[in-house]
């Protein structure tokens, strides 16, 4: 069965330092996609940032960034300078292929300190 | 403007008194399904629909029902809710598997 694991229940970094948040997952399929969710404190769930798994570059959108290791099935999430408004909850989240789930993580709460 | 649309925000109820929890989206997603999100535990599916009229069973679907009688409306129904579905309810829909969820703004359920 697939699984999601993130083993930082909770994180702090220095505002404008870098953080890597980790994700592990299990998975059988050979084709599939990897996600990362915020959730800050309004509770909006907003997409951050989506791996194909077939593309060997790892995804990128401004600040934020994937380390995707699929051989060793880690999908981690780096923060660059991080600001006061990354404070947030973040999910990692792997969809199946059938049906319609989605595997989430447990979630890591990340603090910024001023 | 795209969006999941989940009513109401907050519900407080008492046990055994039957609610609904509307979701409905403006995208024509195939997809929905319905999450519940608790403390340590992250979101666990509820129930899914792949397409009007076809639902079927999440990782926790007891105490719950589901219909999808129109593609854009998903409602979540309690029958009789017990204390333990006190949680954070969330709506989501996607057009297709690979695709990302779009999610409500949630919905925060207190059964005392």
């Amino acid at each position: 069965a697939q699984t999601v694991t993130q083993s930082q229940p909770e994180m702090s970094v220095q505002e404008a330092e870098t953080v890597t948040l980790s994700c592990t997952y299990d998975t059988s399929e050979s084709d599939y996609y990897l996600f990362w969710y915020k959730q800050p404190p309004s509770r909006q769930m907003i997409l951050v940032i989506r791996q194909d798994a077939y593309k060997q570059q790892n995804a990128t959108e401004n600040r934020f960034s994937v380390n995707f290791q699929k051989a060793a099935k880690s999908f981690s999430l780096k923060i660059s300078d991080s600001q006061l408004g990354d404070a947030a909850m973040y999910f990692c989240a792997y969809p199946m292929n059938r049906d319609d789930k989605i595997i989430f993580g447990k979630g890591t709460r990340l603090h910024i300190l001023p | 403007e795209a969006q999941v649309t989940q009513n109401p925000r907050y519900l407080i109820t008492v046990t055994g008194k039957k609610l609904t929890v509307t979701c409905s989206q403006n995208m024509n997603h195939e997809y929905m399904s319905w999450y519940r999100q608790d403390p340590g535990l992250g979101l666990r599916q509820i129930y899914y629909s792949m397409n009007v009229e076809v639902t079927d069973k999440g990782d926790v679907p007891e105490g719950y029902k589901v219909s999808r009688k129109e593609k854009r409306n998903f409602p979540l129904i309690l029958e009789s809710p017990s204390p333990n579905q006190t949680s954070l309810y969330f709506c989501a829909s996607r057009r297709l598997r690979n695709t990302e969820a779009f999610f409500g703004q949630g919905t925060r359920l207190t059964v005392v």
